[in-house]
């Protein structure tokens, strides 16, 4: 079954604690993303990745860090920085290529909630 | 923001009914995308229009583009409950990075048996 997984489902965070979020992919894709949404509104960019070993930040990288060592793999860990963490985060993965191909591959998502 | 902005925000229709949800964006794209998301769950890919077509078809999808306004409409024909859900659309500029997509916000959809 080829496809993109995040675990955990849900996840508890007390204040000041960095937590991870994983997510996966066998998709073969070079390109990942992490988004955050928050209730009734659209999806915004943390960070991305186009190759291994190279990210970018989106629009709301503060508060985030994420390391892509593996093609397959692309973990965000939410720091203590990050102010309002309380959120539902998604990620994504895509082929890469600009064009027409870059359909993007959502996972199920991990909802964060902070105690 | 570069992000678009779905119309309306929320929809009730009934089963069998036509449900028709538009977008508007602002800067020049490559493509725009329409995605749908059940409660909860992660978004799920339904269609792409290039920024040279103005209508596409998917099943009961009937997509729209008009890039002279900045707007896309998405036709859901015959709807069933199961098609309730957030449905948004989302635009490659090509900006950022390659394959960056910006997100609407959302039109959520209740399909009433």
């Amino acid at each position: 079954d080829g496809g993109i997984t995040q675990s955990p489902k849900y996840l508890f965070r007390k204040e000041g604690q960095n937590v991870t979020l994983s997510c996966e992919q066998n998709l073969n894709h070079d390109a990942m993303y992490w988004y955050r949404q928050d209730p009734g509104q659209g999806l915004r960019l943390i960070y991305y990745s186009q190759i291994v070993n190279d990210f970018q930040k989106g629009d709301i990288a503060e508060g985030y860090s994420v390391s892509r060592e593996k093609k397959e793999s692309f973990p965000l860990t939410v720091t203590s920085a990050q102010k309002n963490p309380t959120a539902f985060y998604l990620c994504a993965s895509s082929r890469g290529l600009a064009g027409p191909y870059n359909e993007q591959f959502f996972g199920p998502g991990t909802r964060l909630t902070v105690l | 923001s570069q992000q678009g902005e779905e119309d309306p925000q929320a929809l009730s229709i009934q089963e069998g009914e036509n449900a028709t949800m538009n977008c508007s964006y602002k800067t020049s794209i490559n493509n725009l995308q329409w995605y749908r998301q059940n409660s909860g769950r992660g978004l799920v890919h339904l269609i792409l229009i290039r920024s040279n077509e103005r209508e596409k078809h998917s099943g009961r999808l009937r997509v729209t583009l008009d890039t002279s306004k900045k707007s896309s409409s998405l036709l859901i024909t015959a709807s069933r409950a199961a098609d309730t859900a957030s449905y948004f659309c989302a635009t490659d500029t090509g900006l950022g990075g390659a394959n960056n997509l910006f997100f609407g916000t959302g039109t959520r959809l209740t399909v009433i048996p």
